[in-house]
C-alpha cells in the first residue's frame, strides 16, 4: 500500500501569495492531521479531521490559514497571504478511527519558503 | 493540557554499543499511548515503537525497547547495538486517545560515531 502522499515537496514562493500543500491519506483510512515543524516551536498540530469533519483547529494560527477535506481520502491546506513566517515544514500524518491500530503515519513533508 | 518533556537535546553513541533517550510527560489521563518517532535527514517521521498505557510489558521492536515507568510518568527508549543508519533526531510523543493529536517533545538529537 502507498502510505501517506504530500504535493509538492518543495515549495518557493513570495511573501504574499496564495500556497497550497496537498495530502493524500493511505487507503481505509479516516483521521487526517495537519502538522508544522520549525526550529522555534518543534512539531505542533494545526488542524485534524474525523470521517472528513474538523475536529480542533485550535492550533490554525490565524485565518489566513484554511484547510479542507473534499473527499474521504484528500485534504488541501491553504495559505493566503502567505508570510515569511510561515516558512517551515508541514507534514500531514493519518490513522484509522476503527481496528486496533492508532498510530498515526506520515506523509513525507512539504517544506515551503516564503521569501 | 499534556507536556513532554526530552532533557537530553544532543546525545553521541559509538556504534555496536547501547543508548539511552529519555522522556517524561505530564497527564491526568490514566489511558493513552506513547510513541517514539525518528527523523532522519531526510525529514520522513518514522515510528519506532509504540506503547499504550493500560500495557505493563514494556514494548520492544527489535533493537529498539522502552522502558514505560506509568507512576513516574517516564517512557525512555533504549537502543542497541547500535548502527550508524540510527543517527537522527527523536520524537517522543503523547496521544491521549485514539485519532487525537499528538504531542511532541522537543526531540533528541542522536548521532552514532563509527
Amino acid at each position: 500500500d502507498a502510505g501517506v502522499i504530500q504535493s509538492p515537496r518543495h515549495e518557493v514562493t513570495e511573501m504574499g501569495q496564495e500556497v497550497t500543500l496537498r495530502c493524500k491519506l493511505i487507503s481505509g483510512h479516516n483521521s487526517l492531521f495537519w502538522y508544522r515543524q520549525t526550529m522555534m516551536r518543534g512539531l505542533e498540530l494545526l488542524i485534524y479531521f474525523n470521517n472528513n469533519v474538523p475536529i480542533d483547529d485550535s492550533g490554525m494560527p490565524e485565518d489566513r490559514f484554511s484547510a479542507k477535506m473534499p473527499n474521504a481520502s484528500f485534504s488541501t491546506l491553504k495559505i493566503q497571504p502567505s508570510e515569511p513566517r510561515d516558512s517551515a515544514v508541514y507534514f500531514c500524518a493519518s490513522s484509522s478511527l476503527a481496528g486496533t491500530q492508532e498510530t498515526q503515519y506520515f506523509g513525507p513533508g512539504t517544506r515551503l519558503l516564503v521569501l | 493540557a499534556q507536556t513532554v518533556t526530552q532533557s537530553q537535546p544532543e546525545m553521541s553513541v559509538q556504534e555496536a554499543e547501547t543508548v539511552t533517550l529519555s522522556c517524561t510527560y505530564d497527564t491526568s489521563e490514566s489511558d493513552y499511548y506513547l510513541f517514539w518517532y525518528k527523523q532522519p535527514p531526510s525529514r520522513q517521521m518514522i515510528l519506532v515503537i509504540r506503547q499504550e498505557a493500560y500495557k505493563q510489558q514494556n514494548a520492544t521492536e527489535n533493537r529498539f525497547s522502552v522502558n514505560f515507568q506509568k507512576a513516574a510518568k517516564s517512557f525512555s527508549l533504549k537502543i542497541s547495538d547500535s548502527q550508524l543508519g540510527d543517527t537522527a533526531m527523536y520524537f517522543c510523543a503523547f496521544m491521549k486517545q485514539r485519532s487525537e493529536k499528538l504531542v511532541f517533545g522537543k526531540g533528541t538529537k542522536l548521532t552514532v560515531n563509527p
